[in-house]
């Protein structure tokens, strides 16, 4: 099952730019993970975001979750070359110990 | 350096041929899990064990097998019931399992291809 849907699809900006990726989901959930993946490579876990938080930052990314909308947006800000990669988001269903991934959504940052 | 291992990076599988992915963690972690990421899709659920000699299936374990004899290791047989096997797996554990709110930490996937 696909849980989380992640928008756009692909998304190609300059450096210095900011990124938006946004994630939308179907059920209820406990948290939100989002995960970065360079290309033939694993994932790599970013930030999560508790039901019960609206905003949470790290460094240059900061994510905002609306459960009454079930979204959640990642917003990468002053983007690098090195932040080339695909992000996906992850939900739990209802609180499963099991994580739900989205398609994800490919950025490309142009130097 | 703590982390999980993958190998062989590239495998090929002949015609009615099973194949195994290794994958190995010294992070200590109770729980690992077996993904299948096909071209421009998100990761697809294989198995996963919350502990030693312990497994469950996922959404999609038809055509593959696991075992879980050691903590650290967590290997995945890809059977020859299993029609479509080309795509990238990926392994990852948690620290503990039956927790949502936890990282999982990822290998760096094994390409598996038919010959």
């Amino acid at each position: 099952s696909q849980q989380g849907e992640e928008d756009p699809q692909a998304l190609s900006i300059q450096e210095g730019e900011n990124a938006t990726m946004n994630c939308s989901y179907k059920t209820s959930i406990n948290n939100l993970q989002w995960y970065r993946q360079n290309s033939g490579r694993g994932l790599v876990h970013l930030i999560l975001i508790r039901s019960n938080e609206r905003e949470k930052h790290s460094g240059r990314l900061r994510v905002t979750l609306d459960t009454s909308k079930k979204s959640s947006s990642l917003l990468i800000t002053a983007s690098r070359a090195a932040d080339t990669a695909s992000y996906f988001c992850a939900t739990d269903e209802g609180g499963s110990e099991k994580l739900v991934f989205g398609k994800g959504t490919k950025l490309t940052v142009n130097p | 350096d703590g982390g999980i291992t993958q190998s062989p990076k590239y495998l090929f599988r002949k015609e009615g041929q099973n194949v195994t992915l290794s994958c190995e963690q010294n992070l200590n972690h109770d729980a690992m899990y077996w993904y299948r990421q096909d071209p421009g899709q998100g990761l697809r659920l294989i198995y996963y064990s919350q502990i030693v000699n312990d497994f469950q299936k996922g959404d999609i374990a038809e055509g593959y097998s696991v075992s879980r004899e050691k903590k650290e290791s967590f290997p995945l047989t890809v059977t020859s019931a299993q029609k479509n096997p080309t795509a990238f797996y990926l392994c990852a554990s948690s620290i503990r399992a039956g927790i949502s709110n936890q990282p999982q930490h990822f290998g760096d996937g094994t390409r598996l291809s038919i010959l």
